[in-house]
């Protein structure tokens, strides 16, 4: 079975401030990696997605992602957060069947 | 753009009633998820569906059961509410065939009191 696990679950910043979230999978075939923001009382809305090729991907806003294979790892950054970014993160993969398996969620504030 | 439609958005009911969620994909879109959110938790996915048939099934409780119909709205059936049951219910859609990236609708808010 799949999982994902997000080391921070809480993560506070002052805006400028460069941002590095972690993720982690363990899946024994091929992975589709995803980033997730929901913003406070919002839906997910998706930041950045890796299927193949180039791992270092860019999303929306300003965000990137790095798919490291050899560490199983798809770490979230972003060198300068703004006070607009406060929200919980959700780093997910998905299986062959389609299905996401998410991680806990790092909930980042960024004082203005 | 058009993106996924949840009604109703918010849904109060009491133990032992019934509950029925719906979820209209966006436009061509043919394969529905259904997620539960609980307070605090990550999304944990439910079941899914691609043609109107099931193609996925996660951890839904057997009270729980869905159907997605010829126009590929979904709807989640809930009986026998559990207090656990209070949570944010997330339907995403997707287009099989293009890389999968699933859209979600902005959830149902269920409480169960």
């Amino acid at each position: 079975a799949q999982s994902v696990s997000q080391h921070n679950h809480h993560v506070i910043l002052s805006e400028a401030a460069s941002l590095e979230l972690g993720c982690n999978y363990s899946y024994g075939g091929t992975v589709n990696l995803f980033w997730y923001v929901q913003y406070p009382g919002q839906h997910l809305q998706l930041l950045l997605k890796y299927f193949s090729g180039d791992p270092l991907v860019k999303g929306i806003k300003g965000f990137e992602a790095e798919f490291i294979k050899s560490k199983f790892s798809f770490n979230l950054r972003k060198p300068s957060v703004q006070w607009s970014d406060t929200a919980e993160y959700f780093c997910a993969v998905r299986n062959a069947g389609n299905m996401l398996t998410f991680g806990g969620g790092t909930r980042l504030m960024v004082k203005p | 753009a058009a993106g996924v439609i949840q009604s109703p958005r918010h849904l109060i009911k009491e133990k032992r009633e019934t509950a029925t969620l719906k979820c209209y994909p966006i436009p061509r879109h043919d394969t529905v998820y259904w997620y539960q959110q609980g307070p605090g938790q990550d999304p944990q996915f439910l079941i899914s569906f691609y043609e109107k048939m099931q193609s996925d099934k996660g951890s839904i409780p057997d009270r729980f059961s869905a159907q997605q119909f010829s126009d590929y709205h979904s709807e989640l059936n809930m009986s026998s509410l559990e207090l656990g049951d209070s949570a944010l219910y997330f339907c995403a859609s997707s287009l099989k065939g293009a890389g999968g990236e699933q859209y979600f609708g902005p959830g149902t808010r269920l409480t169960v009191t």
